[in-house]
């Protein structure tokens, strides 16, 4: 059972636009932790695709976008492509077990 | 640009001690705008923070794991290390080593070794 949770699956035709949910409490991301995203690939490691809530690394489309309001953040992602099949994993800090926390994953598929 | 590589054996026999050594290229173990951590990720399954380093020495673990695990740095050949201790099948999973920013609390993990995967078994 992960601290934060997402779901496991979401999918969308190319061109659509999806959104992933991370849940958390009052110890992580209702604390006023930021949160992080990452995609991973089939077989490689992850990726950070979003962090400090909002921001995008360099070399990461603005197609993608975070958001976080209370002890929830989004992740969404426009114009859905092929290549954009992958799982996406949230990530924050939790007080309570002074360390990072994950959330257990989601699986996009592209329909 | 600061890249970190995973070192170690893939097979570990029950009840004996995972030892994996990260390399950093690019950039200094000792800069003082780093945390190092340590990340798993069982077959099939998410990803589990193990612990954190910072180049001074301090760390941080994961309460569930803390009994068994130990991180280290070694700033003269620019790596950390990770040990766990009295691994069982449960410890079978690709560890990932990575560099975390500035702040312990609430920075991303920005760069990821591409991952070992480790096996526990007789």
């Amino acid at each position: 059972q992960s601290v934060l949770t997402q779901p496991p699956s979401v999918s969308g035709a190319p061109g659509q636009r999806v959104t992933i949910s991370c849940t958390g409490s009052s110890s992580n991301i209702g604390a006023g932790f930021d949160v992080h995203w990452y995609q991973q690939l089939p077989g490689t490691a992850p990726k950070l695709l979003i962090y400090g809530n909002l921001n995008r690394p360099s070399g990461v489309p603005d197609r993608f976008s975070g958001s976080k309001s209370g002890t929830s953040a989004s992740l969404a992602i426009t114009g859905l492509q092929a290549e954009d099949e992958a799982d996406y994993y949230c990530q924050s800090y939790d007080s309570s077990l002074s360390g990072s926390v994950f959330g257990g994953g989601t699986k996009l598929t592209v329909l | 640009q600061l890249q970190v590589q995973e070192s170690g054996p893939g097979l570990v026999k029950p009840s004996e001690t995972l030892s994996l050594t990260c390399a950093v290229s690019g950039g200094s173990i000792s800069s003082t705008t780093y945390y190092w951590g340590w990340i798993r990720q069982p077959p099939g399954k998410g990803l589990e923070w193990i612990g954190t380093i910072y180049y001074s020495g301090s760390t941080y673990y994961n309460p569930s794991l803390k009994s068994r695990v130990t991180v280290s740095v070694d700033t003269f050949k620019n790596q950390f290390s990770l040990k766990v201790r009295s691994v069982t099948a449960a410890d079978t999973a690709v560890y990932y080593c990575a560099r975390q920013g500035y702040y312990y609390d609430s920075s991303a993990y920005y760069s990821w070794g591409q991952g070992t995967l480790v096996t526990v078994s007789s």
